[in-house]
């Protein structure tokens, strides 16, 4: 599985959009890319999946280069509930085997009043 | 629809001490999964079952077992608790493998003193 590679942690402010690009330059033809929302306490979350150029929905967007070496996930007009964990997974979308997916350490968001 | 529940929220267990951690879904999905989460790391995958009657291994299966004898339930057990198990356990169930939408249940805390 393709490794992933996030920043630790980022800071931002109420009503900016936050940017959180993550690195995969050994992605398979057949991956997608996914994005969990985690807060403190709680499991996490589903946001986004994507394959190729834009994705969105309504609580993000996820932009995918034409090489598919990495993605980035936007998040307009960040609020204080947004703080939280946010983890970029890559793997092929059907695993007959089973899921062999990590979660890797995530990228902590802090969003400051 | 309660999605994926788990019992117990909280555990404190003295070393040696057994225990059973229960998972309950209400989606019909075939997959589930046993995830642990130590302070400020991402999530590492136990065990985790494609169906009915089926479990396999994740990446830290040592000193855990499992059992999938009803699809909506999936059980993971500590025969021998250690302080090296003292972490937050998730499950997940998902419609299939891979990176697919998972959803994740609220967690159990657990503490082996």
């Amino acid at each position: 599985l393709a490794k992933t590679t996030q920043p630790i942690s980022m800071d931002s402010y109420e009503g900016q959009e936050v940017n959180i690009t993550c690195s995969h330059n050994n992605i398979a033809t057949n991956d997608y890319i996914t994005w969990y929302q985690q807060f403190p306490s709680q499991g996490p979350r589903f946001i986004i999946q994507g394959y190729k150029t834009k994705v969105t929905n309504e609580v993000a967007s996820l932009f995918i280069p034409a090489d598919r070496k990495s993605s980035t996930l936007s998040l307009p007009r960040v609020s204080l509930s947004d703080t939280a964990v946010y983890y970029c997974l890559v793997g092929p979308r059907f695993e007959a085997a089973g899921n062999k997916l990590t979660f890797g350490g995530g990228t902590r968001v802090l969003v400051k009043p | 629809n309660a999605g994926v529940t788990q019992t117990p929220k909280f555990r404190v267990l003295k070393t040696g001490q057994s225990m059973t951690l229960l998972c309950a879904q209400d989606m019909n999905h075939e997959y589930m999964y046993w995830y642990r989460q130590d302070p400020g790391m991402g999530l590492r995958l136990i065990h985790y079952s494609v169906g009915e009657g089926t479990t396999a291994k994740g990446e830290v299966p040592d000193g855990y077992n499992v059992s999938r004898l009803k699809k909506q339930n999936f059980l993971l057990g500590l025969e021998s608790a250690a302080p090296s198990q003292t972490s937050v356990y998730f499950c997940a169930s998902g419609w299939t493998g891979g990176n697919y939408e998972q959803y994740f249940g609220p967690g159990t805390r657990l503490t082996v003193t």
